[in-house]
């Protein structure tokens, strides 16, 4: 099955930890995306990438960090200077061709919390 | 410039009603007008999208209605369920460029249909 997988499901982070979020995709999409949830205030982007070994910064880049080796793989890092990391956090990949619907499909999420 | 507003942010709807949910943007550039559905601890799905050249769209009981010159556009869900439950999120997305694909989200609508 094409999809985009999210992993942990649940991620506990203590003080002053950095923890890393996983997604990998098998939907041949160039463009991946990471989104912060809290309720009330919709997704925001914290980083996207169009292409391998490129990304950019998003709304709320601050106490974030990813990496983009793989077509496939975006993995994003939560650092110890994110002081309110507690969210949902949803991968998303789209595709970047011309033409095409810009539809973005998005994983089951990951809920991290604060210990 | 870049926000999208949506209202209201939560909205309880008898079995076999209407729901109607409003956004409204700013900026004139943006291109494309999707609505995501979600349900709880998952990611959110694309439900039914809109380009500004089209007044209206209608998929099964989902409706798009969109109004270029007060840039507002809302989804209507004609004979609502309790399955159509969910959180909604209208999302708008710039021209292409660095911003290809980039979504800008509302701030999503819990909806609520009573048996």
């Amino acid at each position: 099955d094409g999809g985009i997988t999210q992993s942990p499901k649940y991620l506990f982070r203590k003080e002053g930890q950095n923890v890393t979020l996983s997604c990998e995709q098998n939907l041949n999409h160039d463009a991946m995306y990471w989104y912060r949830q809290d309720p009330g205030q919709g997704l925001r982007l914290i980083y996207y990438s169009q292409i391998v070994n490129d990304f950019q910064k998003g709304d709320i880049a601050e106490g974030y960090s990813v990496s983009r080796e793989k077509k496939e793989s975006f993995p994003l890092t939560v650092t110890s200077a994110q002081k309110n990391p507690t969210a949902f956090y949803l991968c998303a990949s789209s595709m970047m061709h011309s033409g095409t619907k810009n539809i973005q499909y998005f994983g089951a999420g990951t809920r991290l919390s604060v210990l | 410039q870049q926000q999208v507003k949506q209202s209201p942010q939560s909205l309880i709807v008898q079995k076999g009603g209407i729901s109607i949910i409003n956004c409204a943007y700013e900026n004139t550039a943006f291109d494309y007008f999707p609505w995501y559905q979600q349900f709880p601890g998952k990611g959110p799905a694309l439900l039914i999208a809109i380009r500004p050249d089209v007044s209206e769209k209608k998929e099964g009981r989902f409706t798009i209605s969109f109004n270029k010159s007060a840039k507002q556009f809302s989804l209507h869900i004609m004979d609502s369920q309790p399955g159509d439950s969910a959180t909604y999120f209208c999302a708008a997305k710039p021209p292409g460029g660095t911003s290809y694909g980039k979504l800008t989200f509302g701030q999503g609508t819990i909806l609520t249909v009573h048996p």
